[in-house]
């Protein structure tokens, strides 16, 4: 089952902050963050375990919450280069590194300068 | 490191034909797995090949299929096209382990368009 990430999309003045949820119904072992621009390959921004562990990489953080399933990825002081679709992708408990990747349908943000 | 490559880039077909694409994965790299690509759908898992074996399988019909090669080199065929297999496909590559932390790096993908 698909991770459920909100919002769909949202704008911003460039060196504001956003926040992009995803979600799951089932239990998650990892949560792989991913951001594509349009005509590009999806490029990885961080891997988050269980455990509650927060990352990050620059103006861009993350967290884990095991317990509520839930991943957040936090973007402080937005850059236009910013701007993409990012995605998280989940493994499911009970699976192993031979699963496949499970998409969420993506977060548009557009940054304006 | 050179990064993972999908050939063809682009890709026009008509219903009824089968098409070939290619990925090579980042060297080292013992895992390849492919992903559909669509607006409505978005990135949806097909299939993951280690060692020359399928080790895992998304929900799609059998009409798709790949293989992987002793060199890691994976093709993904599709047989009798329809309209709705039009998408990005979208290579991934990865170090292969069985742990949920193996990253997962994409090429840039093939855009077929089946008429």
């Amino acid at each position: 089952q698909q991770p459920v990430q909100s919002p769909q999309a949202v704008i911003l003045r460039e060196g504001e902050d956003a926040v992009i949820n995803c979600s799951s119904s089932k239990a998650l072992y990892s949560v792989h963050w991913y951001r594509q621009k349009h005509g590009e390959a999806p490029v990885f921004l961080m891997i988050l375990l269980k455990g509650g562990e927060q990352k990050g990489h620059e103006k861009i953080s993350a967290s884990f919450n095991e317990k509520k399933q839930q991943s957040s990825l936090y973007l402080t002081a937005s850059q236009l280069s910013y701007s993409g679709t990012y995605f998280c992708g989940a493994h499911p408990h009970s699976g192993g590194g031979a699963d496949g990747l499970t998409f969420g349908k993506g977060t548009h943000l557009i940054i304006q300068p | 490191k050179a990064g993972v490559t999908q050939t063809p880039r682009y890709l026009i077909k008509t219903r009824g034909q089968q098409v070939t694409l290619s990925c090579s994965p980042i060297s080292g790299h013992r895992s390849v797995s492919w992903y559909q690509q669509t607006p409505g759908q978005g990135l949806q898992f097909l299939f993951e090949y280690f060692s020359e074996t399928q080790r895992n399988k998304g929900n799609f019909p059998g009409r798709f299929s790949g293989r992987q090669f002793s060199n890691s080199r994976s093709e993904m065929n599709v047989s009798t096209l329809e309209l709705g297999d039009s998408a990005l496909y979208l290579c991934a590559s990865s170090l292969g382990g069985t742990h949920q932390s193996d990253t997962q790096y994409f090429g840039p993908g093939t855009r077929l368009t089946v008429l």
